[in-house]
């Protein structure tokens, strides 16, 4: 069955590098997501990666995918204050359903 | 261009009672997805609508139905509410371009259940 999890929570001081892991089961999954839901707001999507990739970097972004040992992890460079926020990794086989993760919540301290 | 819209943002109603939220989507996205968000159970999808015809569905029961109309605005309805229902209901659309269809969120309907 389909099972995404994360860690529940990260905390970091501004400036630093975060890290955001998940694992997940579906071996069909072709593109992996990253959200990101700030308090009172709906989901924004961060960036995705598609299944035969291992690496996909975007501006402070970086996504690293181990199709292997189905893991993927969000780093964010240069962590600021902006960035404190839930972050939900998401898988999808190619259509609409997407299976996300239960959130870890990133704290960037001054 | 305006972002994906939903009506109304909060709601409260009580136990057996009936609702409709509404979800506006991105210009030209034909796309509609719903999801339920509560703090025990996560992010968990509803059903996906795509010209007027729902294509994919999760395991919600029945009292949770939707639909779409030609212009691509979509409905839920929650029949006989039950207190477990309050939950933050999302809606997304998208283009439907096939590949990695990139999902846009709206801001979500609060709803709370007496």
């Amino acid at each position: 069955g389909e099972d995404v999890e994360q860690s529940l929570f990260l905390s970091v001081r501004e400036g630093d590098s975060s890290v955001i892991n998940c694992t997940y089961t579906d071996s069909s999954s072709t593109y992996l997501y990253w959200y990101k839901q700030e308090p009172g707001a709906g989901l924004q999507l961060l960036t995705y990666i598609f299944s035969n990739m291992d690496m996909k970097q975007d501006q402070r972004l970086t996504v690293l995918l181990n199709k292997k040992d189905k893991h993927l992890s969000l780093r964010i460079a240069d962590t600021q204050t902006g960035d404190s926020a839930i972050y939900f990794c998401a898988e999808g086989g190619g259509g609409n359903k997407l299976t996300f993760g239960t959130g870890t919540q990133l704290k960037v301290e001054l | 261009k305006a972002g994906v819209t939903q009506t109304p943002r909060y709601l409260i109603k009580t136990r057996g009672q009936q609702v409709t939220l509404s979800c506006s989507p991105i210009s030209g996205h034909r796309s509609v997805s719903w999801y339920q968000q509560t703090p025990g159970q996560g992010l968990q999808f509803l059903f996906e609508y795509f010209s007027e015809t729902q294509r994919n569905k999760g395991n919600f029961p029945g009292r949770f139905s939707g639909r779409q109309f030609s212009n691509s605005r979509s409905e839920m309805n929650v029949s006989t509410l039950e207190l477990g229902d309050s939950a933050l209901y999302l809606c997304a659309s998208s283009l439907n371009r096939g590949g990695a269809d990139t999902q846009y969120f709206g801001p979500g309907t609060r709803l709370t259940v007496l």
